[in-house]
């Protein structure tokens, strides 16, 4: 069984300042990371994901998200944010242990990202 | 491609009311998936479909009931709603990627049990 969890559940940032959501998980199998945006009144979109390899994984609209095997952790970056990134992120793992995960995901609680000008 | 679509939109039930939610995919996709999206809870998974004639439980089944009768429709049915199911229901399409499965969402539907 895996959990998520999301440490902040509302992070206001000015315009143009670096922010960071932080994620951990738990799990007793190896997982795959993701994270995932949600605009206000649409659908998830993938932001990016971590399979293996490198520990840091650059994804769409300038976020990035670097893997802790050690600390258990997913925690997802953006140097200078916009308006336009207001929404809310999700964390999920999804079990890679053999064939029957079926692409299942586990999501965080979610945090709400305001950018305010 | 209209990708994962969701009926309808919004809609408002009595409770012991029931409906049924309509996702459909138009990408091929093998895998899908219903998850319910609360305040505070993020995404938990209702039922999902490996296959066309297949479905299976996921971490909140309780009350709901799912067909996937034709390859690119994935059904939702609650037969007697309750106000705990008040929620905004989310669809999801995958095929295997690499070495895991890349997810596409519909925009959802939400839902007031009253």
């Amino acid at each position: 069984a895996q959990s998520v969890t999301q440490l902040d559940s509302q992070v206001p940032v000015f315009e143009e300042a670096p922010v960071e959501l932080r994620c951990n998980y738990s799990s007793s199998v190896s997982v795959y990371l993701f994270w995932y945006v949600q605009y206000p009144n649409q659908g998830l979109q993938l932001l990016l994901k971590y399979l293996s390899g490198s520990t840091l994984v650059k994804g769409i609209n300038g976020f990035e998200a670097e893997f802790n095997k050690s600390q258990t952790s997913f925690h997802l970056r953006k140097p200078s944010v916009h308006i336009s990134d207001t929404a809310e992120y999700f964390c999920a793992v999804s079990s890679n242990a053999g064939g029957t995960s079926y692409g299942k995901l586990t999501f965080g609680q979610g945090t709400i990202l305001t950018v305010h000008p | 491609n209209a990708g994962v679509t969701q009926t309808p939109k919004f809609r408002v039930l009595k409770t012991g009311q029931s409906m049924t939610l309509l996702c459909a995919q138009d990408m091929n996709h093998e895998y899908m998936y219903w998850y319910r999206q609360d305040p505070g809870m993020g995404l938990r998974l209702i039922h999902y479909s490996v296959g066309e004639g297949t479905t299976a439980k996921g971490e909140v089944p309780d009350g709901y009931n799912v067909s996937r009768l034709k390859k690119q429709n994935f059904l939702l049915g609650l037969e007697s709603a309750a106000p705990s199911q008040t929620s905004v229901y989310f669809c999801a399409s995958s095929y295997r990627r690499e070495v895991t499965y890349e997810q596409y969402f519909g925009p959802g539907t939400r839902l007031t049990v009253t």
